[in-house]
């Protein structure tokens, strides 16, 4: 079965540090990945998706990348984090090509910047 | 623009009870919505799906239902239980883009013992 691994699952980080989340996915091939970041008692919003390796597709302008060094791992940075940065970020993968499938989510990882 | 949002951000209900938690969405043309469920700390976990093509689809304990007419996606929970208490999400699937979900802000469903 497919399973996605999300870390750390939280972080504590100063205002202009650095960031690096990491995603990986087991059990399939080729999937699309999704980045999202959720607001305390919001919905989710979508911040980068990527169908294959080195093919990132950004949704919102913001002080974030993505990257896809493979198959089935999924990378979100920042050189310099922001006070705005701070969220509950979720990686999501689906099948690839599949036009309706559901994404399936990690179980997230909480960002606190100071 | 479209939007998907739901009737009640909290619905509080006894255990045993049937839940129905309602979302509305704008874009007539979305043909795939999902039901999501999200405890406190985790991320969202699928429950259900349905194709604009059909009115109903049951799983185990629940069922999705589809007007399109009214635009309107309901999930129903029967016998809830304690550990059917999180958030409720639905998504749609945006026109055109075969790969973006639109997500609703959520539904806190509390069972109450």
């Amino acid at each position: 079965s497919q399973t996605i691994h999300q870390w750390p699952a939280t972080l504590v980080q100063p205002v202009g540090s650095p960031l690096s989340l990491e995603c990986t996915v087991e059990g399939t091939s080729n999937p699309n990945l999704y980045w999202y970041r959720q607001a305390a008692g919001r919905g989710l919003q979508l911040l980068f998706y990527s169908v294959g390796i080195g093919q990132i597709s950004s949704e919102v302008p913001q002080n974030l990348s993505a990257s896809r060094p493979q198959d089935r791992q999924f990378i979100l940075s920042s050189k310099k984090l922001l006070l705005s940065d701070s969220g509950f970020y979720l990686c999501a993968w689906s099948v690839a090509g599949g036009r309706n499938q559901p994404q399936h989510f990690g179980d997230g990882t909480r960002l606190s910047i100071l | 623009g479209e939007s998907v949002g739901l009737h009640l951000p909290t619905l509080s209900v006894q255990e045993g009870d049937n839940s129905i938690i309602n979302c509305a969405y704008s874009n007539s043309a979305s043909d795939y919505f999902i039901w999501y469920k999200q405890e406190s700390g985790k991320g969202p976990q699928f429950i259900i799906d349905i194709r604009s093509n059909m009115d109903k689809r049951q799983g185990q304990r629940v069922t999705v239902l589809l007007n399109k007419t009214v635009k309107h996606l309901s999930l129903q929970i029967a016998a809830t239980q304690p550990g059917d208490s999180a958030v409720y999400f639905c998504a749609e699937r945006v026109l055109g883009s075969a790969r973006q979900l639109t997500f609703g802000s959520g539904t806190q469903l509390t069972v109450l013992p």
